[in-house]
């Protein structure tokens, strides 16, 4: 059975500090998906990234990282210099198969605080 | 870029009423959505796929008869809470996916509903 694993609850960082966010992730098939979105406090659900099981190549995207590793089913996202607009809830997520891809399984979420 | 509109983004209803939330996928078709339910401070939890001309697949331990999902054209699905009752009161988001883009392209969501029945 498919399953996200977010055990960070919560972290509070002070601003420009790097955080590290984990996601661990379980799944039987050759083929998925992973995501991670973020929720502001106005609820909303933000696409950060999507990437596939074939392609472990980190990503960049800014002040985003993303590492992903099979071999520890680990899909860990870093915020570099970390600002007050970072905070938020941030979900990582799973779909698999080849078809549906976009059914998602969520993590239970991570609340990210940066303070000033 | 793609947008999918949900609609109402809150909405407070007396116990034993329906409620209707609309998600709608904006410059694009979608012949299948989703519906997301989240309770405070917790995960999204799918309830069903929503299908394009057919009927909803529900999730285990949803009720159909309770969560009544019509998706009758390719920009619109909508969920109705029927006899709401205050344990329903949550959080209903709905994606959508621009289905000509490429299988990398992004799920939207919808903005959400907040429910909140007394």
């Amino acid at each position: 059975a498919q399953k996200v694993t977010q055990a960070q609850t919560e972290i509070s960082v002070v601003e420009k500090e790097d955080v590290t966010l984990d996601c661990v992730y379980e799944t039987r098939d050759t083929t998925y998906y992973l995501f991670w979105y973020k929720q502001p406090p106005s609820g909303e659900l933000v696409f950060l990234i999507r990437r596939n099981s074939f392609d472990e190549q980190n990503e960049i995207s800014g002040r985003y990282s993303w590492n992903f590793q099979k071999s520890t089913s680990s899909f860990n996202f870093t915020i570099t210099a970390s600002q007050v607009v970072d905070s938020a809830v941030y979900f990582c997520a799973l779909s698999e198969g080849d078809y549906n891809t976009d059914k998602l399984i969520f993590g239970t979420g991570t609340r990210l605080q940066v303070f000033p | 870029g793609a947008v999918v509109s949900q609609h109402p983004s809150r909405v407070i209803c007396k116990s034993g009423t329906s409620v209707k939330i609309e998600c709608r996928s904006l410059d694009f078709q979608a012949t299948t959505m989703f519906w997301y339910r989240q309770f405070p401070k917790q995960s999204l939890m799918l309830m069903a796929t929503s299908n394009e001309g057919s009927k909803a697949t529900y999730e285990q331990g949803v009720e159909k008869d309770k969560f009544l999902i019509n998706h009758a054209s390719l920009t619109l699905s909508t969920l109705t809470v029927t006899s709401a009752h205050p344990e329903d009161s949550s959080f209903y988001i709905c994606s959508a996916r621009d289905e000509r883009s490429s299988y990398n392209s992004p799920l939207h969501f919808g903005n959400g509903t907040r429910l909140t029945v007394t």
